[in-house]
């Protein structure tokens, strides 16, 4: 079964500070998808970024990062110089390889960027 | 946007009365979800569906029953609502062309509480 830890419940970091989210991931399956989403106080979820299994490339869109090692099973990401837009609740997921591509969700890590 | 909708936005209910919940996307995806958001759980996936009254069970699929009947809508049914049903509930949508054919895209949800 597909499992997605995020050991870190709550961060805060001061406005300008880098900050990253970490996420550890167990599956058996050699194919699978992660992803990131964000969850801003409104309430919906908005996708940041999808991985294959077979992409270990880093990516980079503006301040945000990703850092994906399947030797350590984690898909960790990285905000820089973080503003208080980006306050909100980030989960990482991991899809099965059924059709469905189901995703099980870690816990979530509630980031507050203080002015 | 991915033009997904949720209905009702907010419910209040009591124990013991049958709820519906409807998912509506107006771009003929295949595959639709069910989740439920909790404190300390993450999403989790209730039922997912593959095509018109093609669906099936998700991890937490005990208490509740999907009906799709059209593309465009998937609806999720409370039969005898209960107090741990109380949360947030997210549909989804997956669309079936490149290159996103494995992004979950969520609706708005539905906060429902049932007293």
């Amino acid at each position: 079964a597909q499992k997605v830890t995020q050991a870190q419940t709550e961060i805060s970091v001061v406005e300008k500070e880098d900050v990253t989210l970490d996420c550890v991931y167990e599956t058996r399956d050699t194919t699978y998808y992660l992803f990131w989403y964000k969850q801003p106080p409104s309430g919906e979820l908005v996708f940041l970024i999808r991985r294959n299994s077979f992409d270990e490339q880093n990516e980079i869109s503006g301040r945000y990062s990703w850092n994906f090692q399947k030797s350590t099973s984690s898909f960790n990401f990285t905000i820089t110089a973080s503003q208080v837009v980006d306050s909100a609740v980030y989960f990482c997921a991991l899809s099965d390889q059924t059709g469905a591509n189901n995703l099980f969700f870690g816990t979530g890590t509630r980031l507050t960027v203080i002015p | 946007d991915a033009g997904i909708t949720q209905s009702p936005r907010h419910k209040v209910t009591e124990t013991g009365t049958p709820v519906t919940l409807r998912c509506h996307q107006t771009e003929n995806h295949r595959y639709m979800y069910w989740y439920r958001q909790d404190p300390g759980h993450g999403l989790r996936l209730i039922h997912y569906s593959y095509g018109v009254k093609d669906t099936d069970k998700g991890e937490v699929s005990d208490g509740y029953s999907v009906s799709r009947s059209k593309t465009e809508d998937f609806l999720l049914t409370l039969e005898s609502a209960t107090s741990s049903q109380t949360s947030v509930y997210f549909c989804a949508i997956r669309p079936g062309l490149a290159p996103a054919t494995d992004t979950q895209y969520f609706g708005p949800g539905t906060r429902l509480t049932v007293l």
